[in-house]
Formats: C-alpha cells, sequence, structure tokens
C-alpha cells in the first residue's frame, strides 16, 4: 500500500526567501506525482503534475523534481509571496487512477 | 468551460442520522467522478470512484455508500450517521484515466457530526 509522507508539516518564512517541501512515497510503481494548492477550507487546486517518465516541471516560480528511484519528489518555490500561503499537498497515482496523498505541508509567508 | 458543484458547503448532523452529499459537474461527458474525505489530522481519503453511471468501486470499508444516478452527479450517502463522519468531503472529476490527467476538485462539504 502507497505511504506518501511530507516534511516540513508546517513551515513559517518572511516574504522573498526561496523553499522547499519535501515528499516521499514507499512504492516507486507511480504513473505520476502532483503537487496540489489547498487554501483555508476551500478545495484543491492543482499545480503541477509530473508523469513517471519525467524529472521534473516548471509552472512560473515553482518547480517539481521526480527522483521516483529513490521515491522522493521536491517542490521549489522561489522569491515566496504572502499570496502562496496555502497547505500544500503531494499526491502520487498508480492503480485504478487513485491518487495517494500526504498529510501536506502548511506554509505561512509572512510580509 | 467545465465546473464543478457541491452542496451543501457545510452541516451539522447528530448522530444517527442520515446523509446525503451531492456533486455536479458541469461542461463535460462522461468524466470519471471521486469522493475524498479529509479528516482532522490525517491526509485526504479516497471513498468511493466511479468511471460511469452506476458503477461505483470503494476503497474504504465504511458506513457511507456512492450513488451516481446520472453521467455527471455523483451522491454521499449514509443512513446512520456516527462520529468518525465528520471531516471535509471533497468531490472531484478527471476526463480520462489518461497518467497526463489531474482531477479536478470541488469546493467541498464541511461535515460535522455531533
Amino acid at each position: 500500500k502507497q505511504e506518501v509522507t511530507q516534511i516540513p508539516a508546517a513551515l513559517s518564512v518572511p516574504e522573498g526567501e526561496n523553499l522547499v517541501l519535501n515528499c516521499s512515497f514507499t512504492d516507486s510503481a507511480i504513473y505520476n506525482l502532483q503537487w496540489f494548492r489547498q487554501d483555508p477550507g476551500k478545495g484543491l487546486t492543482s499545480l503541477l503534475l509530473i508523469q513517471s517518465s519525467q524529472r521534473e516541471q516548471t509552472s512560473g516560480r515553482l518547480n517539481a523534481s521526480l527522483d521516483k528511484s529513490s521515491g522522493r519528489s521536491t517542490l521549489y518555490i522561489a522569491a515566496s509571496q504572502p499570496g502562496d500561503s496555502a497547505t500544500y499537498l503531494c499526491a502520487t497515482l498508480s492503480g485504478y487512477s487513485t491518487l495517494t496523498f500526504g498529510k501536506g505541508t502548511m506554509l505561512l509567508v509572512s510580509p | 468551460s467545465q465546473t464543478i458543484h457541491q452542496w451543501p458547503a457545510t452541516l451539522v448532523q447528530p448522530v444517527g442520522s442520515p446523509l446525503s452529499l451531492e456533486c455536479t459537474v458541469e461542461g463535460t461527458s462522461n468524466p470519471n467522478l471521486y469522493w475524498y474525505r479529509q479528516a482532522a489530522g490525517r491526509g485526504l481519503q479516497l471513498l468511493f470512484y466511479s468511471v460511469g453511471i452506476g458503477q461505483i468501486s470503494s476503497e474504504v470499508p465504511q458506513n457511507l455508500s456512492a450513488s451516481r444516478p446520472q453521467d455527471r452527479q455523483f451522491i454521499l450517502s449514509s443512513k446512520k450517521l456516527l462520529l468518525s463522519d465528520s471531516g471535509f468531503y471533497l468531490c472531484a472529476w478527471g476526463a480520462s484515466l489518461n497518467v497526463a490527467d489531474t482531477q479536478y476538485f470541488g469546493p467541498g462539504t464541511r461535515l460535522t457530526v455531533l
């Protein structure tokens, strides 16, 4: 059974810092890995999707990498802004379209 | 464009009462549909998914059930709620089982069982 772990559970940084969120998974037989953002009391918004054959994906100030063999992914956020404050969730796709989520990293970027 | 709706947004129910949460998708046909629960201190957990009308797969045994009476409608139900059913329920849809496709999430329903 796939298990997804995210470290740290919470992170507080001043505006402008570059930061890295970590995600690890136990079963490397995945189809893809995704990063989502969740604002308090809201649904999830997909940020980046990395297929198993890919190493990284970039969108604006976000860059996600995938090392399937070691079961790790990182989400890099450049020049953080207060608007980046949210919970970031990592999820792997395996089986019959089954997404397995980590518990998330709660990010607070202070002005 | 596609949109996904969930209602109600919040719900407070007593233990032992029934439950019905509804999810509808607009702007697409034959979507894959999913119900997730996010409980306090736990990750998002897949409860049910459906690849077509009347086709429901359960991921976790529980006192909840799901139905798909129409192509773009997904309902989560319970005959008798438990305290442990409290949580944030999210519906999602996906265009296909293609690994390059993501899932799109609704706004969620906050359920509190007292």
